[in-house]
C-alpha cells in the first residue's frame, strides 16, 4: 500500500505570494490532518478533514485554509505569505479519527 | 498550545544503554501516542496507549501511562545508533472532536 504522498517536497516563495500544498492519503483513509512544524513552536495543528468536512481547526489566521476532495485527497492553501510561514508542513492520514496517524514526508516551505 | 511536554529536551547516550523519555500533559486523555522523526522527515508512529492501560510493549519499546500523574514514559532498551532521532508524545484529549496535540519533542543521540 502506498504511503501518504505530499507534493511538492520543497517550495520557495516570496512574501505576499500564495501557495497550495497537496496531500494524498493512504488508500481507504478518510481522515486527513495538517500540521505546521517549526524549530521554535514544534508541531502545531492546522486542521483536520473527514469525508470532505473540516472537523477541527487550529489557532491559525484565516490566511490558512484547506479542503478535502471526494477521493480524500486534501489541499491546504496559504495566502499572502509572511516570512514566519516558513516551515515544514506535514500531512497525516488515519483510518479512524485520533488514532494512529501516518505522516507524509512533508513540504518544506521557505518564504523569502 | 502544547498539551504534552517532553522531558528531557535532549538526551545523549552510548549504544547499548537504555533511553528513558518522559511526557507530561494537562487534561484528561483518550489515548497517548509516541512518534519518532528522523531529521526533516515525516513522523513515524511508534506506540499508542489508551487511558485505561498502564503499560505496553513493542519490541525494544516500553511505554507506561500514569493518568493520576498525567504522565507517560517511553523506554528504549539496548539502544542503537539508528535510534538517533527526535521523539514526540501526542495526546488525544478526552471529548468530542478532539485533535491530536504534539509536544515539542526530545532529541535523542545514540553514540556508536
Amino acid at each position: 500500500k502506498a504511503g501518504v504522498t505530499q507534493t511538492p517536497r520543497y517550495l520557495i516563495k516570496t512574501r505576499g505570494q500564495q501557495v497550495t500544498l497537496s496531500c494524498s492519503p493512504i488508500s481507504g483513509h478518510r481522515s486527513v490532518s495538517w500540521y505546521q512544524q517549526t524549530p521554535g513552536q514544534g508541531l502545531q495543528f492546522l486542521f483536520e478533514y473527514f469525508s470532505e468536512t473540516q472537523r477541527n481547526k487550529g489557532n491559525f489566521p484565516g490566511r490558512f485554509s484547506g479542503r478535502q476532495f471526494s477521493n480524500s485527497r486534501s489541499e491546504m492553501n496559504v495566502s499572502t505569505l509572511e516570512l514566519g510561514d516558513s516551515a515544514l508542513y506535514l500531512c497525516a492520514s488515519s483510518l479512524v479519527q485520533d488514532e494512529k496517524l501516518f505522516f507524509g514526508s512533508g513540504t518544506q516551505l521557505s518564504v523569502l | 498550545s502544547q498539551q504534552g511536554e517532553e522531558d528531557p529536551q535532549a538526551l545523549s547516550i552510548q549504544e547499548g544503554e537504555n533511553a528513558t523519555m518522559n511526557c507530561s500533559y494537562k487534561t484528561s486523555i483518550n489515548n497517548l501516542q509516541w512518534y519518532r522523526q528522523n531529521s526533516g522527515r515525516g513522523l513515524v508512529h511508534l506506540i499508542l496507549i489508551r487511558s485505561n492501560e498502564r503499560e505496553k510493549h513493542s519490541g525494544r519499546l516500553r511505554v507506561t501511562l500514569d493518568t493520576s500523574k498525567k504522565s507517560s514514559s517511553l523506554l528504549i532498551t539496548a539502544s542503537r545508533a539508528a535510534d538517533t532521532a527526535s521523539y514526540f508524545c501526542a495526546t488525544d484529549a478526552a471529548g468530542a472532536n478532539s485533535k491530536l496535540t504534539f509536544g515539542k519533542g526530545i532529541t535523542l543521540s545514540v553514540r556508536p
